[in-house]
């Protein structure tokens, strides 16, 4: 019930397309939902986060999508750009009880240009 | 820019020893982490404390890992002893969460690893 699923695995898209990336979870308690970068050897950094009383949360070319009944959620990349290769992770929390966050087993995208 | 730092960036020892890797947590947050990172298992919460007590450690295996916070800005992560399939790279986070507002913590800021290869 803890456990965060994520998919694709690895991910590559042409510069310029769009690249999705999707997170199921089962602990309907999770109530924070963000989404983690990581550049090659370097820690994750936070990109975005979203809470489940919406269903739709956009910071520039990055938008977090919220399912709370089907309890997914994905991270759209729009107009992706090299720069943007990097490993994503998704991760969830309880944010009243402030518990860790679990993350998903992360996906590696490469944009090609 | 406000930092966690992290010691080792990378170790390398024989299975059997002892490593002991070191964090300094951003001066003022209160909430430490230890997550494992490998290819197959992605990242792994090892433990983590709140205001220098340890929260929960139930992803360490107890036999031969510990973890503490001798004081507010260092926490530390030992391994003893090592074993090749501890190789992994091990990431400190913190942030800060008080308990009106416990979520304060959930927005981490990671160091950039600990490497560490048992051979």
């Amino acid at each position: 019930q803890q456990q965060v699923k994520q998919s694709p695995q690895s991910l590559i898209v042409q510069k310029g397309g769009i690249s999705i990336i999707n997170c199921a979870y089962e602990n309907t308690a999770f109530d924070y939902f963000p989404w983690y970068q990581q550049f090659p050897g370097k820690g994750p950094a936070l990109l975005i986060a979203i809470r489940p009383d919406v269903s739709e949360k956009k910071e520039g070319r990055f938008t977090i999508s919220f399912n709370k009944s089907a309890k997914q959620f994905s991270l759209h990349i729009m107009d992706s750009q090299p720069g943007d290769s990097a490993t994503y992770f998704c991760a969830a929390s309880i944010r009243q009880a402030g518990t860790a966050l679990i993350f998903g087993k992360g996906t590696t995208l490469s944009v090609s240009s | 820019d406000a930092r966690v730092t992290q010691t080792p960036r990378h170790k390398v020892t024989e299975m059997g020893q002892e490593v002991t890797m070191r964090c300094q947590p951003i001066l003022g947050h209160n909430t430490v982490f230890w997550y494992r990172q490998t290819m197959m298992q992605g990242l792994e919460l090892l433990a983590y404390f709140r205001n220098r007590a340890p929260l929960d450690d139930s992803g360490m295996p107890k036999d031969r890992f510990s973890a503490e916070m001798p004081d507010a800005t260092l926490a530390t992560l030992k391994i003893q002893p090592s074993e090749p399939r501890d190789s992994a790279v091990y990431f400190c986070a913190s942030g800060f969460g008080t308990q009106g507002f416990p979520s304060g913590a959930n927005v981490l800021t990671f160091g950039a690893g600990s490497r560490l290869t048992v051979l």
